[in-house]
């Protein structure tokens, strides 16, 4: 079974500037989660989506964190402009059912901001 | 108080030993208790997790919760090189809910 497929595997752009990561999920898993994992500490939840609507974005800085998933499997985080403090590894993560518990993670994105 | 937390390390072992790994938390209305591993450059993977109290066995580790004392454990037998990682506490008051990660504690089992 293919696992959580994420690109790219790396980032280094200015602040300011925009970005934007992709997310594959598992095959027919309708649940999907980004999550932000600065360097030392432990992933924080994004944005949930349950097929292609949204389930919790609590945490999502909306004034430059943007997120889509179109007809409910491919998924894009868009950062736009990015500050220093945005530098982190962006997880996408994907699960069946709403259970967190049978979620499965992908490499992440290792973003830089100079 | 943070909701969740994690003596980061590093911890450094020898090839062998009993790793003990630890995590305390604030809020007693949470009811699973997770543990994660995650390799360098890698996305976390799901070792174990529990509901509730008590003490759950997967071959070499063993995931422990006290939920009077807010605290909870991972116990790594006969720790391999392979162990290497960090491991990352994980709690969530549903298995639908969102999750709330420890800041994770870095391993180095040594051959």
């Amino acid at each position: 079974e293919a696992g959580v497929a994420q690109s790219p595997r790396y980032k280094i752009i200015e602040k300011r500037q925009s970005v934007a990561f992709w997310c594959n999920p598992i095959s027919g898993h309708a649940t999907l989660y980004w999550y932000q994992q600065i360097l030392g500490q432990g992933p924080k939840l994004l944005i949930q989506f349950q097929n292609n609507g949204v389930v919790d974005d609590s945490q999502l800085p909306k004034d430059r964190f943007s997120a889509e998933r179109l007809k409910g499997v491919d998924s894009t985080l868009k950062i736009q402009p990015a500050k220093l403090e945005d530098s982190a590894v962006y997880l996408c993560a994907s699960s069946l059912g709403v259970e967190i518990t049978e979620a499965f993670f992908g490499q992440g994105t290792r973003l830089t901001v100079v | 108080q943070k909701e969740v937390e994690q003596d980061p390390g590093p911890l450094s072992v020898p090839e062998g030993a009993i790793v003990s790994l630890n995590c305390t938390y604030s809020n007693s209305a949470f009811q699973y208790f997770m543990w994660y591993r995650q390799y360098s450059r890698k996305g976390p993977e799901l070792l174990m997790y529990t509901y509730s109290s008590g003490n759950k066995e997967d071959g070499r580790f063993t995931a422990q919760v006290d939920k009077s004392s807010k605290y909870i454990s991972l116990f790594i037998r006969d720790s391999q090189p392979s162990d290497s990682a960090t491991y990352l506490c994980a709690i969530v008051k549903t298995s639908y809910d969102k999750v709330i990660f420890g800041p994770g504690t870095s391993l180095s089992v040594i051959p």
